[in-house]
């Protein structure tokens, strides 16, 4: 089968850091997408790992183990704005993405 | 910056109603895809294609859905006879890369509202 599991809702405080994180089981596997995606808004795309290990961008860094089914993203100095979901979702090397249900993060003064 | 843009963005039909979401996928991009998000779940895969035609679809893409690239640039998913379970967002996506599923950028939705 496939699933991707992530915690439903988070919460942090302004300037903190925050790690998000998603374990997924799919019948092929290509590498582990991150996007973000404001209510009501399209996901925009964060990150994108396919070997296993820490890629860092900025505020924020993905990291991936393929062996554990497992990946994390995390969040440093945490601003109002960081405010969304953040959805896990698996590349399952077939045409297609498999999403996670989201993380909705909250971000608070 | 270029984008993947969708009209309309917010659309309101009939049960039983047939209705065209249009698309306008990133002018280099080779793989478009058709997603769907229901109020508060996931994000759904509905269809990929490549190369004017279906690569892959998921079950809930059934006899009632299709897409079409009528022209080089637009992109349209129809819905035949809508039902009140068809209203979610739709989000079209396009990517540029040398397979399916590189960075993967998404339109900002359309909004079907089935009453």
């Amino acid at each position: 089968g496939q699933n991707i599991d992530q915690p439903t809702e988070m919460t942090a405080t302004e300037g903190a850091i925050v790690q998000i994180n998603c374990t997924y089981q799919t019948s092929g596997f290509n590498g582990l997408f991150w996007y973000q995606q404001h209510a009501g808004e399209a996901p925009t795309f964060l990150s994108y790992n396919v070997l296993d290990g820490l890629e860092e961008k900025g505020r924020f860094s993905s990291f991936l183990s393929r062996s554990k089914g497992y990946s994390y993203l995390l969040l440093k100095e945490l601003q109002m704005k960081d405010s969304a979901s953040y959805l896990c979702a698996a590349d399952p090397n077939t045409d297609k993405l498999i999403f996670g249900t989201g993380t909705r993060l909250q971000v608070f003064p | 910056e270029p984008e993947v843009t969708q009209t309309p963005s917010h659309q309101v039909t009939q049960m039983g109603q047939e209705v065209i979401l249009r698309c306008v996928p990133i002018s280099n991009h080779l793989y478009f895809y058709w997603y769907r998000q229901i109020l508060g779940q996931k994000v759904e895969f509905l269809v990929s294609f490549y190369n004017n035609e279906i690569s892959e679809k998921s079950e809930i893409f059934d006899d009632q859905f299709s897409v079409e690239r009528p022209d080089g640039s637009n992109f349209t998913l129809k819905i035949r006879s809508t039902k009140l379970e068809d209203s979610a967002m739709y989000f079209c996506a396009s990517s540029g890369g040398g397979r399916m599923n590189t960075e993967a950028f998404f339109g900002q939705g359309t909004r079907l509202t089935v009453v």
